[in-house]
């Protein structure tokens, strides 16, 4: 356990679905991370929040869209996916954005 | 951020210690190495990071060259556990961002 949960675990969706995922850390961090990784592929980078403010969108497309209503909690929302966006989606908090990063579990999203 | 190079997997037997090395040739002066571990199917782990000098935690060590080129992250007495994929990453000092290479596949055996 690390101190930070995702919800769900496992998703499957439709294309024209759409869905949240929804991280909380109970470590009082500040800054809150989306990482994907796809089969095979090394871990992506796609957005950062410090203090409930987006410091980083890495180039991501706008059916991805994320919520960062207080430092503790953090959601991405799914709508009109693709099937190459299929792959575990982690969560990561850090006391500060130049601090160590604790992860979640993941989900697991599969895309139909 | 400077760029890592790891063997792509390596094996060790239960009980030894296992050593990964990094190469990170192109490190700056404010640059730190971290490592991270990531167990079939789970999260990312934080292991240990470092500077200049050598650093010890409960998990592992890390031991940076003079030069700090190159560093090897130490598992004293390896278990069947310890098995996962295992990153090397250089980051700057004050820098928000993780970028996760391919790692090193460690298996240990019994």
């Amino acid at each position: 356990e690390t101190g930070v949960t995702q919800t769900p675990r496992h998703l499957v969706m439709g294309m024209t679905n759409k869905k949240s995922l929804k991280c909380e850390q109970h470590l009082g961090h500040n800054a809150m991370y989306w990482y994907k990784q796809s089969a095979k592929k090394p871990l992506e980078l796609m957005f950062v929040y410090n203090f409930k403010e987006q410091t980083e969108n890495n180039s991501v497309p706008s059916r991805f869209s994320p919520e960062c209503p207080n430092s503790s909690h953090l959601f991405l929302h799914l709508h009109t996916l693709q099937p190459e966006d299929s792959a575990l989606y982690l969560c990561a908090s850090s006391q500060a954005e130049a601090y160590e990063q604790y992860f979640g579990p993941g989900t697991r999203l599969t895309v139909t | 951020d400077a760029k890592t190079t790891q063997p792509p997997s390596m094996d060790c037997a239960e009980g030894r210690a296992a050593n990964l090395p990094c190469n990170h040739s192109t490190i700056s002066g404010n640059e730190y190495v971290y490592w991270y571990r990531q167990i079939h199917s789970q999260g990312p782990q934080y292991i240990i990071h470092g500077l200049k000098n050598n650093e010890t935690n409960e998990m592992a060590s890390l031991i940076i060259t003079e030069d700090r080129k190159s560093s090897t992250l130490i598992l004293p007495h390896a278990t069947l556990r310890d098995t996962a994929v295992y990153y090397c990453i250089v980051r700057v000092a004050n820098g928000n961002k993780l970028v996760f290479g391919a790692g090193t596949i460690l298996r240990v055996k019994s």
